[in-house]
């Protein structure tokens, strides 16, 4: 069983421009959440799909998107970067359905660093 | 907001077990309790939950105590690759996590 991946593992970028993180979900699961966790903090919340759809998102500002595909995988993008973007971006994927508890499974992480 | 309190910090001597305290007054009935740990440079790691009763795996113990305010996460015999920050959270079915600030667990050898 594969778990969650995330690509790619480091990333550089300047203010203004804008990014592209990607998540393959665990074998088995329909349901990718991205969270931002900056230096010292827990994670954030930002988003979740499930089954291609935005199905829940946190506070933060719509130049934060996303997209999941029908193999499950994902895409976080943000635009219009800022240097408070710069944080290790999480992807966890779960099942929801019938007799799941929904337990989430994280990905190393993208860090990202916005100068 | 996070709806869970843990200690900034505990520390444990290597082989020695562990009990870390998460209370949680306001835990409504479908809540589930969470555990994950986070060690250095990596994503969260998945640990145990648990709903009323005590859980076991081959991680931990959730000790859940009878009017779930309170629970406790046991690793029986710490390594040093424990050393983590260890997050409990509350969380319903289908709702994202909230994490908050969690226990930074040190293990001395």
């Amino acid at each position: 069983e594969t778990g969650v991946t995330q690509s790619p593992t480091h990333l550089i970028k300047t203010r203004g421009q804008q990014v592209t993180l990607r998540c393959s979900s665990q074998s088995g699961h329909n349901t990718v959440s991205w969270y931002q966790q900056a230096l010292g903090q827990g994670p954030q919340f930002i988003f979740q799909y499930y089954r291609e759809e935005e199905n829940g998102r946190g506070n933060f500002p719509p130049r934060f998107s996303g997209l999941q595909f029908p193999n499950y995988s994902s895409e976080l993008n943000v635009n219009a970067l800022e240097l408070d973007d710069s944080a290790l971006y999480l992807c966890a994927s779960s099942y929801q359905g019938l007799a799941s508890t929904d337990t989430q499974y994280f990905g190393p992480g993208t860090r990202l660093t916005v100068l | 907001d996070a709806k869970t309190t843990q200690p900034n910090s505990m520390e444990s001597n290597e082989e020695e077990p562990v009990h870390l305290p998460c209370n949680h007054s306001t835990i409504s009935g479908t809540d589930y309790i969470h555990w994950y740990r986070q060690l250095p440079s990596q994503g969260p790691e998945y640990v145990i939950h648990g709903l009323t009763s005590n859980v076991n795996n081959r991680m931990a113990s959730l000790a859940i105590a009878e009017d779930r305010k309170s629970s406790t996460l046991i690793l029986h015999r710490a390594t040093l690759r424990d050393a983590a920050v260890y997050y409990c959270i509350l969380r319903s079915y289908g709702q994202n996590f909230v994490f908050g600030p969690g226990t930074r667990l040190s293990v001395l050898p």
